[in-house]
């Protein structure tokens, strides 16, 4: 399977302790993205990177998120400290970046996240 | 807010019958692209259509765009139980610096009746 990966698809955490989530990008994917969905409601953007530079992030993403491509491949997205308003489904998704216009995102799994 | 907004919240219909949602938003944008998610599940790429295009179709999925309206529509000829599921669209809009990220509509919820 060439698509987008994510591990793992679920984690379940109890309120202060720290998660990390991993995204492994379609092959040769230059651009990967995070965001959140939670219940009822469309995913919101976290973070972008373009191969490992992290170039734009959200207000959503507070201090305790924190998200690294240390190789421009695959990504972590870090949470410290969980909060119960955590909890929700994380997204990645990766696109190609072969031109400097916008171009289709292709989204893995999710990894869903319940803090106790 | 630069959210889009998807009506209906949800629909139901019979087998075979047709199904029309529509996408609206606020700011000029470059492309919309319309996903589906079932229950509990990732997104899964429907279709793109470019700000200068009108209408793009993909098998039995069919999308227009009215940038002078600012909307979209998806239209899924001969609704099968399959097509189940939650469908969003999402756009990325036209900024100064390359602003990648998608802004998702609240998402239509399909459910097709056997």
């Amino acid at each position: 399977d060439t698509g987008v990966s994510q591990d793992p698809r679920h984690k379940i955490t109890k309120r202060g302790q720290n998660v990390t989530f991993r995204c492994d990008p379609i092959s040769e994917h230059n651009r990967l993205y995070w965001y959140r969905q939670t219940l009822g409601q469309g995913p919101e953007f976290l973070t972008y990177f373009q191969n490992e530079a992290q170039l734009e992030k959200s207000r959503l993403l507070s201090d305790r998120f924190s998200a690294e491509r240390p190789k421009g491949s695959f990504s972590t997205l870090e949470i410290q400290r969980t909060e119960q308003g955590d909890s929700a489904m994380y997204l990645c998704a990766s696109s190609s970046g072969q031109t400097t216009a916008r171009d289709t995102q292709y989204f893995g799994p999710g990894t869903r996240l319940t803090v106790l | 807010s630069q959210q889009g907004e998807e009506d209906p919240q949800a629909l139901s219909i019979q087998e075979g019958e047709n199904a029309t949602m529509n996408c609206s938003y606020k700011t000029s944008i470059n492309n919309l692209q319309w996903y589906r998610q079932n229950s509990g599940r990732g997104l899964v790429h429907l279709i793109l259509i470019r700000s200068n295009e009108r209408e793009k179709h993909s098998g039995r999925l069919r999308v227009t765009l009215d940038t002078s309206k600012k909307s979209s529509s998806l239209l899924i000829t001969a609704s099968r139980a399959a097509d189940t599921a939650s469908y969003f669209c999402a756009f990325d809009w036209l900024a100064i610096q390359g602003a990648q990220k998608l802004v998702f509509g609240q998402g239509t919820r399909l459910t097709i009746n056997p």
